[in-house]
């Protein structure tokens, strides 16, 4: 696509539920990243693609945390048993490759746990 | 341990003045520096970059500068403009790597 697609835009969830957040990367874009953003908080990484494998999963906070990426195009971020502390405005973005150039990132997925 | 630092969380610039947003690092094998802009709701985008190599990139009203012995990044934009209100991110890089590490923002108020 024109740019990088992130579903739904909001998400509100109670507490101990799974939620599954959705990336859809620019086409031909090998690269994908996760960032989250929480309140008053910079951009946290989470996650990194290369392809279908995840070289880099360093950022992912807890084991409730996993994500796939399917035929080196879209990618899911899952959240299992949700708490109060995983809301934030979750951002997927995506590149050529390593890029000096920085990633084009989507609009976020804001979740809210309540 | 906060590897990028934006010590500002905002900003206010009459129109028409220059507006100087800084960001502060620790790591000196970063190579690469970007600077994004956020509206609200939508995600970032990239506004300009520098390698560690120079000491300054211009495009426009935004020039970004580079003082690697003071391990500092500056952001200039002249003259503000109202549409220009929006938080600002400084990322980096390590040489050799994919991920870029951000600072917290700075929220820049442009007043018309």
């Amino acid at each position: 696509g024109a740019g990088v697609s992130q579903s739904p835009s909001n998400k509100v969830t109670e507490k101990g539920k799974d939620v599954e957040l959705r990336c859809d990367p620019i086409s031909g874009h090998t690269a994908l990243y996760w960032y989250r953003q929480s309140l008053g908080q910079g951009l946290e990484f989470l996650i990194y693609f290369q392809g279908n494998s995840a070289p880099d999963k360093s950022g992912l906070p807890s084991d409730r945390f996993s994500a796939e990426r399917t035929g080196g195009s879209v990618s899911t971020l899952t959240i299992q048993r949700t708490q109060q502390e995983d809301s934030a405005v979750y951002l997927c973005a995506s590149s050529s490759g390593v890029s000096n150039y920085g990633y084009t990132f989507g609009s976020g997925t804001r979740l809210t746990v309540v | 341990d906060q590897q990028v630092k934006q010590n500002s969380p905002s900003l206010s610039v009459q129109e028409g003045r220059i507006s100087i947003l800084n960001c502060d690092y620790t790591n000196s094998m970063f190579d690469y520096f970007l600077w994004y802009k956020k509206y609200p709701a939508e995600g970032p985008t990239f506004l300009i970059s520098i390698s560690s190599i120079k000491d300054k990139n211009e495009d426009g009203r935004f020039t970004v500068f580079l003082n690697k012995s003071a391990k500092h990044l500056s952001l200039h934009i002249v003259p503000s403009q109202p549409g220009d209100s929006a938080v600002y991110f400084c990322a980096a890089k390590e040489k050799g790597t994919y991920k870029y590490i951000f600072g917290t923002g700075t929220r820049l108020k442009v007043l018309a």
